[in-house]
Parts: C-alpha cells; sequence; structure tokens
C-alpha cells in the first residue's frame, strides 16, 4: 500500500503571498490531519478532516485553512505569509473512526518564506 | 492542559542500550505513541501502547508504561548507527479527535 504523499516537497514564497500544500492520504482512510513543526515551537495540530469535514481545529490563526475532498485527499492553505510560517508541516492520515486511530505520517513540505 | 515532555539529548556507544523517556500530564490519555525523525524525513511509527498495558515489545524496542507517574519510556536494544535520530512521545485520546500531543523530542546520538 502507499504511503501518505505530500506535494511540493519543498517551496519558497515571500511574506504576503499565500500557498497551497496537499496531501494524499493512505488508501482508505478517511482522516487527514495537519502538523506545523518549527525549531522553536515543535509539532503543534494545525486542525483534522474527516469526511470532507473539519473535526478539530488547533488554535492557529484564520489564515492557516483547509479543506477535504471526497477522495479524502486534503489541502492546506496559508494566506498573508509571515516569515514565522517558515516551517516543515506534515499531514498524516488514519482510519478516522475513532480519534486514537494511529496515524501514519507524509514527507513533509518545508515551507521557506522570505 | 495536555503537556509532554521528553529530555532533549542522549548520546550512547553502539551496541549499548537506549533508554528515551517521556512524561505527559493527560490522565484520560488512551494511546501513546513512538515515532521516529531522521534528518529531512517525515515522522516515522515506531510502536504505541494502549493506556492499559504496562509493557510492549516488539523486536528491539521495549515500551513501558507507568500510569501512576504518568511515565513512559522506549529502550533499543543493541542500538546501532541507524538509530541516530530524533525521537517523539505522543498521546492521543479519544476526546482529542484526531489530534496528537507531542513531546519537543529527544536527539539520539550514537557513537561508533
Amino acid at each position: 500500500k502507499a504511503g501518505v504523499t505530500q506535494t511540493p516537497r519543498y517551496l519558497i514564497k515571500t511574506r504576503g503571498q499565500q500557498v497551497t500544500l496537499s496531501c494524499s492520504p493512505i488508501s482508505g482512510h478517511r482522516s487527514v490531519s495537519w502538523y506545523q513543526q518549527t525549531p522553536g515551537q515543535g509539532l503543534q495540530f494545525l486542525f483534522e478532516y474527516f469526511s470532507e469535514t473539519q473535526r478539530n481545529k488547533g488554535n492557529f490563526p484564520g489564515r492557516f485553512s483547509g479543506r477535504q475532498f471526497s477522495n479524502s485527499r486534503s489541502e492546506m492553505n496559508v494566506s498573508t505569509l509571515e516569515l514565522g510560517d517558515s516551517a516543515l508541516y506534515l499531514c498524516a492520515s488514519s482510519l478516522g473512526t475513532r480519534g486514537t486511530d494511529t496515524q501514519y505520517f507524509g514527507p513533509g513540505t518545508r515551507l521557506t518564506v522570505l | 492542559g495536555e503537556d509532554v515532555e521528553q529530555s532533549l539529548f542522549l548520546s550512547v556507544r553502539e551496541g549499548d542500550s537506549s533508554v528515551i523517556n517521556c512524561t505527559y500530564t493527560d490522565s484520560s490519555s488512551t494511546y501513546l505513541y513512538w515515532y521516529k525523525q531522521e534528518p529531512g524525513a517525515g515522522l516515522q511509527l515506531l510502536t504505541y501502547i494502549f493506556s492499559n498495558m504496562d509493557m510492549k515489545q516488539d523486536q528491539r524496542l521495549t515500551v513501558l508504561l507507568n500510569k501512576k507517574d504518568k511515565h513512559l519510556s522506549l529502550r533499543i536494544a543493541d542500538t546501532q548507527t541507524g538509530d541516530s535520530a530524533i525521537y517523539f512521545c505522543a498521546e492521543s485520546s479519544d476526546n482529542q479527535g484526531g489530534k496528537l500531543i507531542f513531546g519537543q523530542g529527544t536527539e539520539l546520538s550514537v557513537k561508533p
């Protein structure tokens, strides 16, 4: 079974721009969660989508948004980029039937904001 | 609130055992996980333990859970240079709906 895939792997943007990241879950998984990883804050939960609905949300500003499609693929969008948004963005997929279902991570998208 | 703490660094010699420790605060935690991250890569699931278990063994990996002290450990037997990485413990519970709470990560350095 193919693992979680994320595209693109690397992105360079400038302040004020917006960016869209994509995540394709493991076949059969219906939940996709997004995390931000930075050296200062570590791994922080952004949001989780299940069956095209946001089911849980972390403490991030409204500039961070996401969506999920009927095939369970998910995208996250960051608008009006700030320097502090530079991070590794990881998505994880799980079956999603329980909040404790094991999450499997993709390789991440490295976003650099200049 | 929920919090997970880990020591930041551990250095061992090849062939020795490594023990990485983690403490958590959420008493409703249902599952506790160990993930491994190599440079430039995502998180690789190593193992997990359900909160009603005390121990789980999987080849070179042994997980011990002390629920009373909210302490979790990962022991790697016969540590190899390929085990050098950052190890994260994480907790989840049914009332957190797909949200993992991570520790800061422990950087394991294995010297030949």
